[in-house]
Parts: structure tokens; sequence; C-alpha cells
């Protein structure tokens, strides 16, 4: 089975710090993905990033940032000089193929409020 | 490219009675994903349906179900609401089952 942990269930910063959401992850399987999706109050789950498990780059999307590595089952994200606007819930997914095709299984979500 | 699109967006029912919910896939995608959403379990997977079959299946009573039309839009049908079916709904489409986008979701809220 698998399972996604994110522990951090609420932060609160200023607008232009750093933050780093963790997530955690369990799975048997060898051939994975993970995902990270943003929810805004509108209630729509936007996807951000797609990573497989044989590709352990870090990757660069303008503020955001990810760390993905397999040694502690961890992808985390960063957001760099964060807004306002990047106020959301945010999720952590994985999908393992072999055992269960392209079911996403959630973490629980952290709450992310950044203030003026 | 137009997104995904749920319709109808919010939903009021009665304890006992059944709802259908619609979901459009963006334009290409052959797979469609089933969520529900809720304070107190998050994110669920209920099923996903791959060029007009099942393809995979959630822990859901057998009072959700679903289908994909050839056209590759999708149905869920909740037959017998209960107060706990209260949920966000939400449809995800993809081109084989990866990178699922969402749509807007449903609202359901059974009284």
């Amino acid at each position: 089975a698998q399972k996604v942990t994110q522990a951090q269930t609420e932060i609160s910063v200023v607008e232009k710090e750093d933050v780093t959401l963790d997530c955690v992850y369990e799975t048997r399987d060898t051939t994975y993905y993970l995902f990270w999706y943003k929810q805004p109050p509108s209630g729509e789950l936007v996807f951000l990033i797609r990573r497989n498990s044989f590709d352990e780059q870090n990757e660069i999307s303008g503020r955001y940032s990810w760390n993905f590595q397999k040694s502690t089952s961890s992808f985390n994200f960063t957001i760099t000089a964060s807004q306002v606007v990047d106020s959301a819930v945010y999720f952590c997914a994985l999908s393992a193929e072999e055992t269960s095709g392209s079911r996403l299984t959630f973490g629980e979500g952290t709450q992310l409020t950044v203030n003026p | 490219k137009a997104g995904v699109t749920q319709t109808p967006r919010y939903l009021i029912k009665t304890r006992g009675q059944q709802v259908t919910l619609s979901c459009s896939p963006i334009s290409g995608h052959r797979s469609v994903s089933w969520y529900q959403q809720t304070p107190g379990q998050g994110l669920q997977f209920l099923f996903e349906y791959f060029s007009e079959t099942q393809r995979n299946k959630g822990n859901f009573p057998g009072r959700f179900s679903g289908r994909q039309f050839s056209n590759s839009r999708s149905e869920m049908n909740v037959s017998t609401l209960e107060l706990g079916d209260s949920a966000l709904y939400l449809c995800a489409s993809s081109l084989y089952g990866y990178e699922q986008y969402f749509g807007p979701g449903t609202r359901l809220t059974v009284t």
C-alpha cells in the first residue's frame, strides 16, 4: 500500500519569506510518480509538478523548487520569496503503476498562509 | 485548450435520493478519474475510466458507480445518499493516466 505524509498541517509566513513544505512517502513499488498540487480557495486542484522515481534531479520553476531524495523517501517543495497569492492548501501525491495504476494517493495537505 | 469541466458545481440533495455528476475531460484525454474530498478523510480515489472501461477502483461502497462514454465524458452516480456523502467531488482527466488535471469540482450537500 502507498502512503503520503505531510506532517505540517498549517504554515504561516510573512510575504517574501522562503517556505518549505515537507512530503514523505511510502511505497514498495520501484516505479512510481510523485506530484504536487495546489488547491486555492476556489477548490480546483492545480497541477504543479510530476517526478518519476528514476529521476532524482532537483527542479526549479521560477520561485518554486522541488527536492526529491529517494534515500529519505522525501519530495519537498520550496517557495522562494513567498507572495500572498501563494496562500492555498498544497497536496503531495503518489501513484505507483504496478500496484495501483494511475490512482493518486494524497497526503493530508498543508495549509499555507502568506501574510502581507 | 479548455480545461476539465464539471456540472453541476453545487448540489443539495436529501438523504435517500440519488445523484448524477458529470465530467467533461480535456479534449484528447482518454482517462477520467474521480475523487472525493472531505474534511475528515481528505482526498480519496473513487474510480478511473479509460476508453469506456473501469480501470481502477477505490474502496467505496457499491452505491458509488460511474461510467464513461465514447467521447470520454464521464458520469458518476451515488444512490441512496447518506449524510456522509456530503463532499467535494473532483474529476481529473489525463492522456494516459499519469499527469492528472482536475476540474473545479461539484460540491454535494446531503441534508
